[in-house]
């Protein structure tokens, strides 16, 4: 059975600090992992997505992937109230367009003003 | 460019009552999945499509639930009879090479 796991918080950080969101996942031939936000109500939204091991920069945002540890994680730089949402890992054994998506149970991120 | 259009947003019907969504995909995108969101937890696959042909029907409850891609364009989900369970988000989406887009999803309450 191929799991992602994830806290479910809630995470709360004041505006303006760095939110750090994690994840593991238990298929070790993973391939390629994706970064959802999830407001109340709202269908998931991708952010972003990253293959390799190291850090993929965008924007505020950046996914740092560890395959070795079976790890990836998201940091939000300079935080905003409007980034409080549900945040959901994702993670596809195959790359590409094949394969399925795999989500954790997200993580609730709250910003505090 | 217009994403995954879903119809309708929300429905409530009795248990025991049919209930079908449809699925409109983002253009050009060979694959489209439906998934299903409970409450506090992340969407779970029920199919995948490659075109006409579903590929991936593993986690779809056949007893009830059925799911056609005519002409590997638009899409349709049916259940049939619908139970309590049933209740939850019900989520299209396509991909087309790296990314998976999601539409807004269909609220389904069944009473």
């Amino acid at each position: 059975q191929k799991e992602v796991e994830q806290n479910s918080g809630p995470l709360s950080v004041p505006e303006g600090a760095i939110a750090s969101l994690n994840c593991t996942y238990s298929d070790r031939g993973s391939q390629s992992f994706f970064w959802y936000r999830q407001y109340s109500g709202k269908s998931p939204e991708l952010i972003m997505f990253i293959y390799s091991n190291g850090d993929k920069e965008d924007g505020r945002f950046t996914a740092q992937l560890n395959k070795a540890s079976q790890y990836v994680s998201l940091l939000i730089r300079d935080s905003q109230p409007s980034d409080s949402a549900t945040y959901l890992c994702a993670v596809n054994v195959y790359g590409g367009s094949q394969g399925n998506l795999i989500f954790g149970k997200g993580t609730k991120l709250s910003v505090k003003p | 460019e217009a994403g995954v259009v879903q119809s309708p947003r929300y429905k409530i019907i009795e248990k025991k009552q049919p209930v079908a969504f449809w699925c409109n995909p983002i253009s050009g995108h060979n694959t489209l999945y439906w998934y299903r969101q409970n409450l506090g937890q992340g969407p779970e696959l029920l199919i995948r499509y490659e075109n006409e042909e579903a590929v991936d029907d593993s986690q779809l409850p056949k007893d009830r639930f059925s799911a056609e891609r005519l002409k590997g364009v638009d899409s349709t989900l049916k259940i049939q009879p619908a139970e309590l369970g049933d209740s939850a988000v019900y989520l299209c989406a396509s991909s087309l090479a790296q990314a998976t887009y999601f539409g807004a999803g269909t609220r389904l309450s069944v009473l």
